[in-house]
Protein backbone atom coordinates (compact mmCIF):
# COMPACT_ATOMS: atom_id res chain seq x y z
CA UNK A 1 0.00 0.00 0.00
CA UNK A 2 1.34 3.35 -1.26
CA UNK A 3 0.21 4.92 1.50
CA UNK A 4 -0.94 8.99 1.34
CA UNK A 5 0.75 10.65 -1.59
CA UNK A 6 1.45 14.14 -1.38
CA UNK A 7 3.43 16.38 -4.26
CA UNK A 8 5.74 18.34 -4.59
CA UNK A 9 7.71 17.66 -1.26
CA UNK A 10 9.38 21.08 -1.22
CA UNK A 11 8.28 23.88 -3.06
CA UNK A 12 10.03 27.36 -3.01
CA UNK A 13 8.17 30.44 -4.77
CA UNK A 14 8.72 34.02 -4.32
CA UNK A 15 5.42 36.31 -2.99
CA UNK A 16 3.01 36.77 -5.66
CA UNK A 17 3.03 33.14 -7.02
CA UNK A 18 0.23 31.13 -7.34
CA UNK A 19 1.09 27.78 -5.13
CA UNK A 20 -0.68 24.25 -5.81
CA UNK A 21 -0.12 21.42 -3.64
CA UNK A 22 -1.13 18.20 -4.69
CA UNK A 23 -2.31 14.99 -2.39
CA UNK A 24 -3.12 11.30 -3.47
CA UNK A 25 -5.36 9.55 -0.63
CA UNK A 26 -5.40 5.96 0.23
CA UNK A 27 -7.70 4.10 -1.84
CA UNK A 28 -10.67 3.03 -0.48
CA UNK A 29 -10.64 6.19 2.10
CA UNK A 30 -13.88 7.96 2.45
CA UNK A 31 -12.06 11.52 4.51
CA UNK A 32 -9.57 13.68 3.08
CA UNK A 33 -8.11 16.57 5.29
CA UNK A 34 -5.39 19.65 4.80
CA UNK A 35 -3.36 20.58 7.63
CA UNK A 36 -0.65 23.26 8.18
CA UNK A 37 2.24 23.07 10.39
CA UNK A 38 4.13 25.79 11.84
CA UNK A 39 6.32 26.15 15.22
CA UNK A 40 4.13 29.10 16.34
CA UNK A 41 1.08 27.68 15.37
CA UNK A 42 1.35 23.91 15.69
CA UNK A 43 -1.03 21.62 13.77
CA UNK A 44 -3.65 23.39 12.09
CA UNK A 45 -6.52 21.77 10.04
CA UNK A 46 -7.47 23.94 7.01
CA UNK A 47 -10.09 21.88 5.58
CA UNK A 48 -11.78 18.20 5.18
CA UNK A 49 -13.52 16.36 2.63
CA UNK A 50 -16.16 13.81 2.92
CA UNK A 51 -16.66 11.67 0.10
CA UNK A 52 -15.05 14.45 -2.03
CA UNK A 53 -17.38 17.22 -0.69
CA UNK A 54 -15.81 20.17 1.42
CA UNK A 55 -17.26 19.69 5.33
CA UNK A 56 -15.67 22.33 6.83
CA UNK A 57 -13.38 24.95 5.22
CA UNK A 58 -13.77 27.31 8.84
CA UNK A 59 -9.58 26.72 9.08
CA UNK A 60 -8.85 28.18 6.03
CA UNK A 61 -6.44 31.51 6.93
CA UNK A 62 -7.67 33.45 4.17
CA UNK A 63 -9.61 33.77 0.54
CA UNK A 64 -6.57 33.13 -0.70
CA UNK A 65 -6.48 29.77 -0.10
CA UNK A 66 -8.62 26.99 -1.96
CA UNK A 67 -8.94 23.63 -1.68
CA UNK A 68 -10.89 20.74 -4.27
CA UNK A 69 -11.35 17.22 -4.28
CA UNK A 70 -12.46 16.50 -7.88
CA UNK A 71 -12.69 12.79 -7.15
CA UNK A 72 -11.66 10.39 -4.68
CA UNK A 73 -8.44 10.20 -5.31
CA UNK A 74 -7.06 13.35 -5.97
CA UNK A 75 -7.15 16.98 -3.78
CA UNK A 76 -5.06 19.96 -4.44
CA UNK A 77 -4.57 22.62 -1.55
CA UNK A 78 -4.40 26.36 -3.86
CA UNK A 79 -2.64 29.50 -2.73
CA UNK A 80 -2.85 32.56 -4.88
CA UNK A 81 -0.91 34.82 -4.39
CA UNK A 82 1.15 33.64 -1.86
CA UNK A 83 2.93 35.44 1.31
CA UNK A 84 5.84 34.56 3.24
CA UNK A 85 4.02 34.00 5.72
CA UNK A 86 2.62 30.94 4.40
CA UNK A 87 5.34 28.93 4.57
CA UNK A 88 4.99 25.98 6.60
CA UNK A 89 4.31 22.31 6.31
CA UNK A 90 1.23 20.95 4.63
CA UNK A 91 0.21 18.02 5.03
CA UNK A 92 -2.60 15.66 3.74
CA UNK A 93 -4.44 12.77 5.92
CA UNK A 94 -7.01 10.54 4.50
CA UNK A 95 -9.13 7.96 6.80
CA UNK A 96 -11.38 5.78 5.89
CA UNK A 97 -14.09 6.80 8.83
CA UNK A 98 -13.31 8.37 11.99
CA UNK A 99 -10.77 7.27 13.90
CA UNK A 100 -7.42 6.92 11.78
CA UNK A 101 -6.31 9.23 10.01
CA UNK A 102 -3.18 8.61 7.82
CA UNK A 103 -1.03 11.16 6.96
CA UNK A 104 1.19 11.77 4.40
CA UNK A 105 4.91 13.30 4.02
CA UNK A 106 4.28 16.73 3.90
CA UNK A 107 4.87 19.23 1.41
CA UNK A 108 7.50 22.11 2.59
CA UNK A 109 6.67 25.31 1.32
CA UNK A 110 8.64 28.37 1.78
CA UNK A 111 7.53 31.87 -0.02
CA UNK A 112 10.25 34.12 -0.18
CA UNK B 1 -13.82 24.25 25.13
CA UNK B 2 -12.67 22.97 22.28
CA UNK B 3 -8.97 22.91 23.23
CA UNK B 4 -6.73 20.36 24.58
CA UNK B 5 -3.86 21.77 26.54
CA UNK B 6 -0.65 19.10 26.09
CA UNK B 7 2.20 19.80 28.55
CA UNK B 8 5.46 19.72 28.87
CA UNK B 9 6.23 21.72 26.09
CA UNK B 10 9.67 19.49 25.47
CA UNK B 11 10.91 16.67 27.97
CA UNK B 12 14.56 14.80 28.14
CA UNK B 13 14.80 11.29 29.78
CA UNK B 14 17.46 9.36 30.07
CA UNK B 15 17.51 5.68 28.03
CA UNK B 16 15.58 2.85 30.50
CA UNK B 17 13.45 5.90 32.06
CA UNK B 18 9.78 6.16 31.87
CA UNK B 19 8.55 9.51 29.77
CA UNK B 20 5.47 11.04 30.59
CA UNK B 21 3.08 13.38 28.21
CA UNK B 22 -0.18 14.86 29.86
CA UNK B 23 -2.49 16.47 28.33
CA UNK B 24 -6.35 17.86 29.53
CA UNK B 25 -9.29 19.04 28.21
CA UNK B 26 -13.15 21.06 28.63
CA UNK B 27 -15.32 19.43 26.47
CA UNK B 28 -17.26 16.51 28.41
CA UNK B 29 -18.13 15.64 24.79
CA UNK B 30 -15.00 14.41 23.53
CA UNK B 31 -15.22 10.58 23.13
CA UNK B 32 -12.20 9.82 21.44
CA UNK B 33 -8.52 10.40 22.30
CA UNK B 34 -5.38 9.31 19.80
CA UNK B 35 -2.07 10.01 20.71
CA UNK B 36 0.46 10.50 17.60
CA UNK B 37 4.15 10.66 17.00
CA UNK B 38 6.21 12.55 14.64
CA UNK B 39 9.67 12.11 13.43
CA UNK B 40 11.68 14.58 11.88
CA UNK B 41 10.38 15.50 7.75
CA UNK B 42 7.59 13.31 8.24
CA UNK B 43 3.86 13.55 8.55
CA UNK B 44 2.38 12.22 12.31
CA UNK B 45 1.65 8.37 12.83
CA UNK B 46 -1.06 7.10 14.83
CA UNK B 47 0.77 5.65 18.19
CA UNK B 48 -2.29 4.65 20.30
CA UNK B 49 -5.56 5.39 20.84
CA UNK B 50 -8.66 5.52 24.05
CA UNK B 51 -12.08 6.04 24.57
CA UNK B 52 -13.15 7.02 27.57
CA UNK B 53 -14.94 3.84 28.62
CA UNK B 54 -11.73 2.33 29.22
CA UNK B 55 -9.18 3.67 32.21
CA UNK B 56 -5.86 2.40 30.65
CA UNK B 57 -4.92 0.97 27.35
CA UNK B 58 -1.45 -0.58 26.61
CA UNK B 59 0.58 -1.53 23.62
CA UNK B 60 3.73 -2.98 24.00
CA UNK B 61 6.04 0.31 25.86
CA UNK B 62 2.99 2.77 25.38
CA UNK B 63 0.31 2.88 27.57
CA UNK B 64 -2.40 5.25 27.52
CA UNK B 65 -3.77 6.55 31.06
CA UNK B 66 -7.22 8.02 31.16
CA UNK B 67 -9.20 9.90 33.96
CA UNK B 68 -12.03 10.64 32.72
CA UNK B 69 -13.40 12.67 36.28
CA UNK B 70 -10.53 14.94 36.21
CA UNK B 71 -10.75 15.44 31.98
CA UNK B 72 -6.63 14.39 31.55
CA UNK B 73 -4.92 11.59 29.76
CA UNK B 74 -2.05 11.01 29.53
CA UNK B 75 0.92 8.56 27.53
CA UNK B 76 3.67 6.90 29.53
CA UNK B 77 6.46 5.16 27.67
CA UNK B 78 8.28 2.42 29.42
CA UNK B 79 11.71 1.42 29.08
CA UNK B 80 12.45 4.90 26.82
CA UNK B 81 14.64 3.95 24.08
CA UNK B 82 16.65 6.75 21.80
CA UNK B 83 14.30 5.96 18.82
CA UNK B 84 11.42 7.08 20.55
CA UNK B 85 12.61 10.64 20.52
CA UNK B 86 9.91 12.41 18.62
CA UNK B 87 7.43 14.71 18.42
CA UNK B 88 4.52 13.51 20.09
CA UNK B 89 0.73 15.08 20.31
CA UNK B 90 -2.64 14.54 21.87
CA UNK B 91 -5.70 14.77 20.55
CA UNK B 92 -9.44 14.22 20.87
CA UNK B 93 -12.73 14.08 19.22
CA UNK B 94 -16.28 14.18 19.74
CA UNK B 95 -18.98 11.79 17.78
CA UNK B 96 -19.54 12.45 14.06
CA UNK B 97 -17.40 15.48 14.33
CA UNK B 98 -14.18 14.20 12.29
CA UNK B 99 -12.48 17.06 13.37
CA UNK B 100 -9.69 15.99 15.51
CA UNK B 101 -8.60 18.89 18.60
CA UNK B 102 -4.79 18.92 18.74
CA UNK B 103 -2.55 19.77 21.54
CA UNK B 104 0.61 21.88 21.10
CA UNK B 105 2.84 18.82 20.93
CA UNK B 106 5.95 17.62 23.22
CA UNK B 107 9.26 17.07 21.99
CA UNK B 108 10.35 13.95 23.86
CA UNK B 109 14.83 13.70 23.70
CA UNK B 110 15.64 10.06 25.28
CA UNK B 111 19.56 10.46 25.89
CA UNK B 112 21.77 7.63 25.29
Amino acid sequence: DAGVIQSPRHEVTEMGQEVTLRCKPISGHDYLFWYRQTMMRGLELLIYFNNNVPIDDSGMPEDRFSAKMPNASFSTLKIQPSEPRDSAVYFCASSLGRFLQFFGPGTRLTVL
Amino acid sequence: QQQVKQSPQSLIVQKGGISIINCAYENTAFDYFPWYQQFPGKGPALLIAIRPDVSEKKEGRFTISFNKSAKQFSLHIMDSQPGDSATYFCAASRGSNYQLIWGAGTKLIIKP
